[in-house]
């Protein structure tokens, strides 16, 4: 069965450190992978998505992921962290069927001390 | 453009109720998926609708229903709401129903059940 794992339910990093949340995947064929990000109170918002080609994948506020096909891995990193990035992290697979469905990760929350 | 909208933002009832809420899709989009996250939890895919028809159901019960109009937006129902269904209920629509489309989430609807 297709499933996520975010084994960090919980980060803290300081302000400017770097950052990188992991994500495991288990899936049957070439995974469709996608990191969203959910502030307090509001939706979730598309990071960066996969789907082939280059395996470093490039997506909007400094957020970068790689996917690693030999460690099922998609890994989020950010060079340099900001307050406003504190909010939830929910890594997705999506299902390859007609639906498109997401299958999501149970979430890394991260929080960042000034 | 408009992005996603749900209504309403919070909701109470009281179990064996019947809950409805409602989603309006971005311009341009014809499908809708409908998502429920528990607390701590990452979201859940419930069902999706295309162009009207159901295309897809996650493992829910058919207690859990939906419509999709002809402007494409959307409703979940819910009937005989259980103690387990409060959550925080996520609409998301794409383009189409492919799996490489993008889901643009809605803020979502928190249904507290008493």
């Amino acid at each position: 069965a297709q499933s996520v794992t975010q084994p960090d339910i919980h980060i803290t990093v300081s302000e400017g450190a770097s950052l990188e949340l992991r994500c495991n995947y288990s899936y049957g064929a070439t995974p469709y992978l996608f990191w969203y990000v959910q502030s307090p109170g509001q939706g979730l918002q598309l990071l960066l998505k996969y789907f082939s080609g280059d395996t470093l994948v490039q997506g909007i506020k400094g957020f970068e992921a790689e996917f690693k096909r030999s460690q099922s891995s998609f890994n989020l990193r950010k060079p340099s962290v900001h307050w406003s990035d504190a909010a939830e992290y929910f890594c997705a697979v999506g299902d390859a069927s007609n639906t498109g469905k997401l299958i999501f990760g149970q979430g890394t929350t991260l929080q960042v001390k000034p | 453009e408009t992005g996603v909208t749900q209504s309403p933002t919070h909701l109470i009832k009281t179990r064996g109720q019947q809950v409805t809420l409602r989603c309006s899709s971005q311009s341009g989009h014809n499908t809708v998926s409908w998502y429920q996250q528990a607390l701590g939890q990452g979201p859940q895919f419930i069902f999706q609708y295309y162009r009207e028809e159901e295309n897809g159901r996650g493992n829910f019960p058919p207690r859990f229903s939906g419509l999709q109009f002809p402007n494409y937006s959307s409703e979940l129902n819910v009937n005989a709401l259980e103690l387990d269904d409060s959550a925080l209920y996520l609409c998301a629509s794409s383009p189409t129903s492919g799996a490489t489309d993008t889901q643009y989430f809605g803020p979502g609807t928190r249904l507290t059940v008493l």
